[in-house]
């Protein structure tokens, strides 16, 4: 069975320093891999997805995020926080018509 | 620009009563889904629906029944809602080709609260 796990339910970070949002997988396959972003009173929308080839993914907003198979990780990082990065994230998993999600990981933006 | 439409964002209702939540896509999309999002759990597949008439039952499906008589429209049933219920309800429609490697496109959400 598939399954994902976020590290962390709250993460704070001071704006313009690193964000790295943490992401581990288990499948018996490999997976598809993603990173949504939910902004506050809106639904989910795609930041970046990970389906085959290159394992480093850059996705919107400056994020990007890198697949390593033996670690079973996927996590999602952004070298500058910007204010407007305050949000909840949720990392996904998919291999059939299921998307398995994380729990999601807000992220509070300090000044 | 792609559009997935809930129809209520906010719902107020009263233990027992029948809920209806409709969701409306404009991409042409062949599957729906319908998610419950709830803090500390994720989302939670309930239904999902991969042609008109087609559905399959997510991981959540108690309480719940769907609806999907024309392509472009998937709708939530609470036949009786309970306390328990009171959630983020979000609904997500894909493209068939894209299947599980494709972007999943998120309605805003609607907040039911069952009193």
């Amino acid at each position: 069975a598939q399954s994902v796990t976020q590290l962390g339910s709250h993460v704070s970070v001071s704006e313009g320093a690193l964000v790295l949002l943490r992401c581990n997988y288990s499948s018996s396959v490999p997976p598809y891999l993603f990173w949504y972003v939910q902004y506050p009173n809106q639904g989910l929308q795609l930041l970046l997805k990970y389906t085959t080839g290159a394992t480093l993914v850059k996705g919107i907003n400056g994020f990007e995020a890198e697949f390593k198979k033996s670690e079973t990780s996927f996590h999602l990082t952004k070298p500058s926080a910007h204010m407007s990065d305050a949000a909840e994230y949720f990392c996904a998993v998919s291999r059939t018509y299921k998307y398995i999600f994380g729990t999601g990981t807000r992220l509070k933006v300090l000044a | 620009d792609v559009k997935v439409t809930q129809s209520s964002r906010y719902l107020v209702k009263r233990t027992g009563e029948k809920v209806f939540l409709e969701c409306v896509q404009d991409m042409d999309h062949e599957n729906m889904f319908w998610y419950r999002q709830d803090p500390g759990l994720g989302l939670r597949l309930i239904y999902f629906s991969y042609d008109v008439k087609m559905k399959e039952k997510g991981d959540i499906p108690e309480g719940y029944s769907v609806s999907r008589e024309k392509k472009e429209r998937f709708s939530l049933i609470l036949e009786s809602a309970s306390t328990n219920q009171t959630s983020m309800y979000l609904c997500a429609s894909s493209l068939v080709e894209a299947a599980n490697t494709g972007e999943l496109f998120f309605g805003e959400g609607s907040r039911l609260t069952v009193l």
